[in-house]
Formats: C-alpha cells, structure tokens, sequence
C-alpha cells in the first residue's frame, strides 16, 4: 500500500514559518492531499484539504502545497496555539476506498 | 452543530468481538460517505475502515480485513464497526469521521473517540 512519511518532530520560534513535509512516491502526480491538526487529549481537526483550500474558520496562516514526491503543509508566523501533532492523509485511488494517513510531525513552538 | 457521538467501546478479552455505533446530529447522514479512525495509545492515525452514502462500498484497512465489518443504517442516522476475532494490537481510541462530499477525500468532521482495549 501507499506509504506517506513525514518528519518525527520540527521545533521554531514563534512568529518562525514551520513547513512540514510529507512524502510520497509521485504525490504530486496522483494525490490530493490533506492534512490534520491534533492537539493532545483532542481530536483531530482537518485544517487543510486538496491539497490547498481551507476550510471555514482556518485562519489563512495555514496553507498547502503539493509537487513531485512532496507535499508540504506550510505555517505562517506560528503561535504557540499552534503546537500541536499533524498528519497528512491520502486516498489511495488505486484501491477503492482506501485511506492512507501519514506517520505524524509533532510541532513544537519554544 | 455537526456531531458525531461514538458508543459501544469498552474492555474486551483476545478473540472476542465487539461492535461501535456512531450517532449523527445535525446533518443528513445518507449524503455522506463514513469512516472509523483508530489511535492506538500515544501513537499515530490509523485508517481502518470506509463506506460510501448508501453502503454499496467498502474498504477496510489490511490490518483489519476478515476481521472487521462497516456498515450503515440511514434511517437511524447511524454508522456501525463490528469487530472480531480482537486482538491487543486493535487496542486503541476510535474516532467516527465523515467525509466531505466529492471528490476530495478529506474527513471534515471527527468524534471525540471511544476506547477499546483488548486485554
């Protein structure tokens, strides 16, 4: 099946961009990607989906890109609000209904 | 306001089955395909099962296939997992999720989880 890695933990300053990265064979080429905000004891709250669009109430530091074998969930000016585990997710079309999530970066704001 | 609430967890013995509800408020489930989500303890996101609006299709992660059932009642704006043949390794918080309807693939509104531990 599909494999979607991601770094185990990324650490920066607030107001610091944070780019988290997800890697997958041609994700660019084939995947719609989303990604997820956990925060601990919660869960998870989608906060970006195909691959760049928001839903309502993401504030628009949070955006997404996706090319070749990377796609990258990009935090602009971070607060500490914002520490918190991220995941990305695919489905994978080659096997109907098939989901794919990604091994998770916890993001620490210092 | 948009809810799922999960019911049905709890403590289980190896090779003993077990089955979760999920109940929606405040939206028309049959317009919406589902899912189960599962967290095992201080660990990552696990896909386990999916099934489209009016339960034609299914899928279900490896790890549990032969072993775990999804399935639907619309009329009672309920989702259900059965579960078999448990094992320790399926110990963790099952989430219900919906998917945003299309193509996107995206699951926009999540449970707040219910344990399962088998032991």
């Amino acid at each position: 099946s599909y494999v979607l890695t991601q770094p185990p933990s990324v650490s920066l300053a607030p107001g610091q961009t944070a780019r988290i990265t997800c890697g997958g064979i041609n994700i660019g080429g084939r995947k719609s990607v989303h990604w997820y905000q956990q925060k601990p004891g919660h869960a998870p709250v989608l906060v970006v989906y195909d691959d760049s669009d928001r839903p309502s109430g993401i504030p628009e530091r949070f955006s997404g890109s996706n090319s070749g074998n990377t796609a990258t969930l990009t935090i602009s000016r971070v607060e500490v609000a914002d520490e918190a585990d991220y995941y990305c997710q695919v489905w994978d079309s080659n096997n109907d209904y098939y989901y794919v999530f990604g091994t998770g970066t916890r993001v620490t704001v210092l | 306001e948009v809810q799922l609430v999960e019911s049905g967890g709890g403590v289980v013995r190896p090779g003993g089955s077990l089955r979760l509800s999920c109940v929606a408020f405040g939206f028309i489930l049959d317009e919406y395909g589902m899912g189960w989500v599962r967290q095992a303890p201080g660990k990552g996101l696990e896909w386990v099962s999916a099934i489209n609006w009016n339960g034609a299709n299914t899928g279900h992660a490896d790890s549990v296939k032969g072993r775990f059932s999804i399935s639907r009642d619309n009329a009672r704006n309920s989702l259900y997992l059965q579960m078999n043949s448990l094992r320790r390794e399926d110990t963790a918080l099952y989430y219900c999720v919906r998917r945003i309807p299309g193509a996107a693939h995206a699951f926009d509104y999540w449970g707040q989880g219910i344990l399962v531990t088998v032991s």
